[in-house]
């Protein structure tokens, strides 16, 4: 079955620091992949997402990831933080079936 | 630029009751969907419509009922609520097929406590 990994549950870095936050899925094929953030009491925002071609996708918000296929990996990054990327962060594939599969979601605190 | 709305945005519901979400987007959106968000556990799928008529069950359908109204709406029936069944839920809906490149757009959430 297909299934998207977000092994870090929760992670804490300071502001202006770089951060990277990991996603792994399981699926016979590439799938479809996208990151979402969730500020607290909202909705999800699409932040980016990766369909083919280049495998560095530009996001907003100074977000970026990159689809590693030898690794099933499509690990979020953005070189400096600000306070207010403080949210949850989602992983999901789009394996085919017309609806998102999400990961379990990774909370980002940041220290000033 | 209302988007996909949800309501109530706040329930609390007693153990056995029914209830109805409520969703319509003004995106001449082809897909919708509802979601249920629990802590640790990502966003769950519990039924989608692909298109105007037709609703197909996701990940956790038990205990639910759907009904695409239209293509703006697209309301989730809980007809004997349950604690389990606490929780945040997500209307949301997309153009078209994902992989065509059509973008998912979320609700605000809706929070259903069941005691």
């Amino acid at each position: 079955a297909q299934s998207v990994t977000q092994p870090d549950i929760h992670i804490t870095v300071s502001e202006g620091a770089s951060l990277e936050l990991r996603c792994n899925y399981s699926y016979g094929a590439t799938p479809y992949l996208f990151w979402y953030v969730q500020s607290p009491g909202q909705g999800l925002q699409l932040l980016l997402k990766y369909f083919s071609g280049d495998t560095l996708v530009q996001g907003i918000k100074g977000f970026e990831a990159e689809f590693k296929r030898s690794q099933s990996s499509f690990n979020l990054r953005k070189p400096s933080v600000h306070w207010s990327d403080a949210a949850e962060y989602f992983c999901a594939v789009d394996p085919g079936r017309r609806a998102l599969t999400f990961g379990s979601g990774t909370r980002l605190q940041v220290q000033p | 630029n209302a988007g996909v709305t949800q309501t109530p945005k706040f329930q609390v519901l007693k153990t056995g009751q029914s209830m109805t979400l409520q969703c319509a987007q003004d995106m001449n959106h082809n897909s919708m969907y509802w979601y249920r968000q629990d802590p640790g556990m990502g966003l769950r799928l519990i039924y989608y419509s692909a298109s105007e008529g037709t609703t197909d069950k996701g990940e956790v359908p038990n205990g639910y009922n759907v009904s695409r109204l239209n293509k703006r709406e697209f309301s989730l029936r809980l007809e004997s609520a349950a604690p389990s069944q606490t929780s945040v839920y997500f209307c949301a809906s997309a153009g078209g097929l994902l992989n065509s490149g059509n973008t998912i757009y979320f609700g605000e959430g809706s929070w259903l406590t069941v005691v």
